[in-house]
């Protein structure tokens, strides 16, 4: 099972910031917390992960929370491009399985 | 190369008859993993390489399914007799060396599969 809870769904005005929550309350203090997306049935796209400080790069801002146990990812001016399904996932190694929950699907809005 | 390959993109094969995927994972990467998206959201891993040793089976069905990664050639993905319920789309990813642990898994475009 996935040691993460996402919302099913979230609506986003394009130009806006997205704020994708997620809950992993059994996180160790070894794992790492990804994000994922998928765009329509392309492969899962890597976004950003960290481990408890706050993380950004060209395409998403990562906060985690001061316990960890749980995060945000940011989109900071969602575009319809964006419109995915975006999966939270922890691990704590590239090496270990991906346990994809059911994630978020984000629809991106005119 | 720096992407992960997949092929072929679309396979469709009659109940009963054989399916062969491939992977060619990105260059210099020591780990390989499929896994299988059956409905839309729901992924459920199935094996893992490093290098040309099974990494971790422990989603891999005990029939029809089986998988290699030889040295120099793509991995492989075969199942033996297929069934309707098969049907999915078949994603490979690979990482680096456990010396990069804390980098990420990086996947392919995936392979349909569809079973008539």
């Amino acid at each position: 099972d996935a040691k993460t809870t996402q919302p099913p769904s979230m609506d986003c005005a394009e130009g806006r910031a997205a704020n994708l929550p997620c809950n992993h309350s059994t996180i160790s203090g070894n794992e790492y917390v990804y994000w994922y997306r998928q765009i329509h049935s392309q492969g899962p796209q890597y976004i950003i992960h960290g481990l408890k400080n706050n993380e950004t790069n060209e395409m998403a801002s990562l906060i985690i929370t001061e316990d960890r146990k749980s995060s945000t990812l940011i989109l900071p001016h969602a575009t319809l491009r964006d419109t995915a399904v975006y999966y939270c996932i922890v691990s704590k190694t590239s090496y270990d399985k991906v346990i994809f929950g059911p994630g978020t699907s984000l629809s991106v809005i005119p | 190369g720096e992407e992960v390959a997949q092929t072929p993109k679309h396979l469709v094969r009659g109940e009963g008859q054989k399916a062969k995927l491939y992977c060619a994972p990105i260059k210099g990467h020591s780990y390989v993993f499929w896994y299988q998206q059956v409905l839309k959201n729901e992924f459920k891993f199935l094996i893992s390489f490093q290098n040309e040793n099974v990494f971790d089976e422990t989603g891999m069905p005990k029939e029809r399914f089986s998988a290699k990664c030889l040295p120099n050639s793509p991995c492989s993905l075969e199942i033996q007799a297929t069934k309707l319920e098969d049907s999915a789309v078949y994603f490979c990813a690979s990482s680096q060396s456990a010396a990069y642990s804390t980098d990420t898994q990086y996947f392919g475009p995936g392979t349909r599969l569809t079973v008539l």
